[in-house]
């Protein structure tokens, strides 16, 4: 069974940065697989946020995060980063890290909560 | 502004159908069969419920179908349930190789 889990969250300023983790178990070849961010201000819609392909050669990125955020990963140690940058109050988000076997996503994790605020 | 355009509420009594809509463009929802839906209740992640427009996930009831018109997409609950009670995400892969999502739609059980 896949398990996503979200790490990294937490309160930061406007102007700031903030590392958010994404480990993954249960894949049997995690490296031939894309991976996900998707955040989510509560009791609003989703937002897609970036997604990296299985080689880390190819990275896609939502316009209001195009530019501040950088998504990587480790196959070794079966992580997947998003390094925030020039963090603003409308970044403040669940942030979910996600993957699924078509265009859709079967895996989500818990979760982690990205507050920005002075 | 979400992307993809869904009705703020929807509601039944137990036992009925209901659909919801999700209205999308030429670039989302019209370009690809790639249309999901996804249901979350309060303080948890969301669910795949239906994904490539009307296939469901293993463990998904069959009282949950979808179907695309065009560039809308709809679910129905058939035989609603209490525990259908939730918020309703559609979403759809787009031209520009990203995902969108509707705003949401919360189903209430009468």
């Amino acid at each position: 069974e896949v398990q996503l889990v979200e790490s990294g969250g937490g309160l930061v300023q406007p102007g700031g940065s903030l590392r958010l983790s994404c480990s993954a178990s249960g894949f049997t070849d995690f490296a031939g697989y894309g991976m996900h961010w998707v955040r989510q201000v509560p009791g609003k819609g989703p937002e897609y946020v970036s997604a990296i392909t299985g080689d880390g050669g190819t990275t896609y990125y939502g316009d209001s995060v195009r530019g501040r955020f950088t998504i990587s990963r480790d196959n070794s140690k079966k992580k997947v980063y998003l390094q925030m940058s020039s963090l603003r109050v409308e970044d403040t988000a669940v942030y979910f890290c996600a993957w699924g076997y078509s265009y859709a996503f079967d895996y989500w994790g818990q979760g982690t909560l990205v507050t920005v605020s002075s | 502004q979400s992307a993809l355009t869904q009705p703020a509420s929807v509601s039944g009594s137990p036992g009925q159908s209901i659909a919801i809509s999700c209205t999308g463009t030429s670039s989302d929802i019209g370009a690809y069969n790639y249309v999901s839906w996804y249901q979350q209740h309060p303080g948890k992640a969301p669910r795949l419920m239906i994904f490539d427009v009307s296939r469901r996930p293993s463990g998904v009831s069959d009282r949950f179908s979808g179907s695309k018109s065009g560039n809308t997409a709809s679910l129905t609950i058939s035989g609603l349930q209490a525990d259908d009670e939730a918020d309703y995400y559609c979403s759809s892969f787009t031209t520009r190789r990203l995902y969108v999502y509707g705003g949401g739609t919360k189903v209430t059980v009468l």
